[in-house]
């Protein structure tokens, strides 16, 4: 099984700041990385899949990078309704498909 | 506008069993893979089962296999959760998702709103 791992688990941000968001797998994913955001009493929702690719209705400040055990999701300037949870998934090796620890997002 | 709504969760003595339901709309559910993802209240996501858009494959975390089984009626675009000697660690948030990918592997592209599942005596 593939162990995500994410970081910071928890990441204060001001408003308008960048916030840099990483992701390591245990082992090669290749691209096959999604990140999602829940924000509270919410379903998550996909941002980013393919590593990069942002899903549709995504904002453009939402990006991300990496291949194989190192990725990063990128918020270029953060809006009120960006601060959230965001975890990633791989879904290289499966099943099964495996999420990180998630990263809450907090107003500084 | 795709939507998927749960529906059957609720309180479950251990041992006892529940049947999850998801309503799709929205789209054509026989050509999409569908999923199950729970979350205990203020932990992280967890997949627990995933089945083909035709329903002949199936898949099961560890955590799960043996005592829960997906399965889908494409003619009602429902998907099923039937889970069996719940335990208390069974207890979570239930998330049906819709999968979006190829042989790679899957995404989950649009997320219901969760269905509850307490198993307590």
């Amino acid at each position: 099984e593939i162990v995500m791992t994410q970081s910071p688990a928890t990441l204060s941000v001001s408003p308008g700041e960048r916030a840099t968001l990483s992701c390591g797998a245990s082992q090669s994913v290749g691209s096959n990385l999604a990140w999602y955001q829940q924000k509270v009493g919410q379903a998550p929702r996909l941002l980013i899949y393919g590593a990069s690719t942002r899903a549709t209705g995504i904002p453009g400040r939402f990006s991300g990078s990496g291949s194989g055990t190192e990725f990063t999701l990128t918020i270029s300037s953060l809006q009120s309704e960006d601060f959230a949870v965001y975890y990633c998934q791989q879904y290289s090796d499966w099943p099964p498909f495996t999420f990180g620890g998630g990263t809450k997002v907090e107003i500084k | 506008e795709v939507q998927l709504v749960e529906s059957g969760g609720g309180l479950v003595q251990p041992g006892g069993s529940l049947r999850l339901s998801c309503a799709a709309s929205g789209f054509i559910f026989s050509n999409y893979a569908m999923t199950w993802v729970r979350q205990v209240p203020g932990k992280g996501l967890e997949w627990v089962s995933a089945i083909s858009g035709t329903g002949g494959s199936t898949y099961y975390a560890d955590s799960v296999k043996g005592r829960f089984s997906i399965s889908r009626d494409n003619s009602r675009n429902t998907l099923f959760l039937q889970m069996n000697s719940l335990r208390a660690e069974d207890t979570a948030v239930y998330y049906c998702a819709k999968a979006r990918g190829d042989s790679s592997g899957w995404r989950f592209d649009y997320w219901g709103q969760g269905s509850l599942v307490t198993v307590s005596s």
